[in-house]
């Protein structure tokens, strides 16, 4: 099966600008997420879409980042204005809604932001 | 809140055996789950514990102990392309998400 598609793959940006990511889940995976990983640490969740609702937010700077998910299939995260400390990889990926703990989540390859 | 520890570094020979401990403090538990990522390259799934006790997936083991909120990641017959950075990552309940760990770098030398 094809795996998760993220793009671009690098992003250069200065800080105050915008910008955007795209990221095209497994064929019939309902379930979504976007991580932020920043150099040396873990992915934290920014956001998790359920089809095309959103299940979980809490942790997404609402002032500057945006998510949607059209039609329950590809997604786009935004920040607007971008921050110096906004620098790092962006994760996307997804799962069977039903089984995601045994068979885990599918990670995209990322998109490496970095703001000068 | 939630807080997982891992050693950051772990430095073994080919050939050998290497366990990666995390242990774990979140408000509720589901299981724990551990991923491989190689620089540059995506988080991949390698296991997942929802009970006590040892999986093991060929050359890699997972151990789980709920009563010491602890895990530890088994990796045996150790090859140059398991240098990577290893997440330990634990899953709550009731559908919520995920909390991974800082990630344990471990370099295999020849």
């Amino acid at each position: 099966e094809a795996g998760v598609a993220q793009s671009p793959r690098y992003k250069i940006i200065e800080k105050r600008q915008s910008v955007a990511f795209w990221c095209n889940p497994i064929s019939g995976h309902a379930t979504l997420y976007w991580y932020q990983q920043i150099l040396g640490q873990g992915p934290k969740l920014l956001i998790q879409f359920q089809n095309n609702g959103v299940v979980d937010d809490s942790q997404l700077p609402k002032d500057r980042f945006s998510a949607e998910r059209l039609k329950g299939v590809d997604s786009t995260l935004k920040i607007q204005p971008a921050k110096l400390e906004d620098s790092a990889v962006y994760l996307c990926a997804s799962s069977l809604a039903s089984d995601r703990e045994r068979d885990g989540y599918t990670f995209g390859s990322g998109t490496r932001l970095t703001v000068v | 809140g939630q807080s997982l520890e891992q050693p950051s570094e772990v430095t073994a020979v080919e050939g050998a055996i290497v366990q990666i401990n995390c242990t774990y403090q979140t408000s509720g538990f589901y299981g724990l789950s551990w991923y491989q990522q190689h620089d540059g390259g995506a988080p991949t799934f390698l296991s997942y514990n929802g009970l006590d006790g040892l999986e093991e997936t060929g050359r890699f083991s997972s151990f789980l102990s709920r009563s010491d909120s602890y895990g530890y990641l088994l990796l045996q017959e150790l090859q140059m392309k398991d240098s990577a950075s290893y997440f330990c990552a634990v899953s709550l309940p009731f559908g919520q998400n995920f909390v991974f760990g800082p990630g344990t770098r471990l370099s295999v030398l020849p």
